[in-house]
């Protein structure tokens, strides 16, 4: 079965230019989400999506960050305009569910560095 | 909120040494946890999960039991490989927001010497 996957891997932009990130789900598994994870600690949610519908979407900045998920399967993660501190492993995850016990499967990552 | 606290790294053991990673949470419902690994240049895998109370989740001989009473979710493993150099991530799920998302503690770097 294959995985999460995420492109790019690797990505380097000036500050103030944009950038989006691309995830394909599990097939078959109809809830994504979004991490963000900065050098040294855990990842944290930007957004969930359940289908094309946003779950939790509280923690996203969203006067640079915003996220869609037209056809309820991939998604793609744009930040407009970049700052420094979005310098980070922009993580994609899925799970068959909603619920606690549902396991969150994770992608490879993209790595932003904003210069 | 919901918050999750791990020891920090690195922890550097020799091989065949017992490892514990301590873990310990707040939470404001009945979590479910979990212990996720990053290995050098990889993504982040699952390694065990606990669902509910004196549950002990285990895989590839790493062990948690989810204790409520102390609220804690300790990793252990009896004798651990050069192989299991890795940062471990403990995290817990939570139905105190609108969805089901996992909140990690900070992560400890393991490092195993020959």
């Amino acid at each position: 079965e294959a995985g999460v996957a995420q492109s790019p891997r690797y990505k380097i932009i000036e500050k103030r230019q944009s950038v989006a990130f691309w995830c394909n789900p599990i097939s078959g598994h109809a809830t994504l989400y979004w991490y963000q994870q900065i050098l040294g600690q855990g990842p944290k949610l930007l957004i969930q999506f359940q289908n094309n519908g946003v779950v939790d979407d509280s923690q996203l900045p969203k006067d640079r960050f915003s996220a869609e998920r037209l056809k309820g399967v991939d998604s793609t993660l744009k930040i407009q305009p970049a700052k420094l501190e979005d310098s980070a492993v922009y993580l994609c995850a899925s799970s068959s569910g909603t619920r606690p016990t549902d396991t969150q499967y994770f992608g490879p990552g993209t790595r932003l560095t904003v210069l | 909120g919901d918050s999750v606290t791990q020891m920090e790294g690195p922890v550097t053991l020799s091989e065949e040494a017992f490892l514990t990673i301590n873990c310990t949470y707040t939470a404001t419902g009945y979590p479910s946890l979990f212990w996720y690994v990053q290995y050098p240049g990889e993504g982040l895998q699952l390694l065990l999960k606990a669902t509910k109370a004196d549950d002990k989740g285990s895989n590839k001989g790493f062990e948690a039991t989810y204790r409520k009473e102390t609220t804690s979710f300790h990793l252990e493993k009896g004798s651990v490989q050069v192989s299991d150099s890795a940062v471990y991530f403990c995290a817990l799920s939570d139905r105190g927001n609108a969805g089901n998302m996992l909140t990690f503690g900070g992560g400890t770097r393991l490092m195993v010497k020959p």
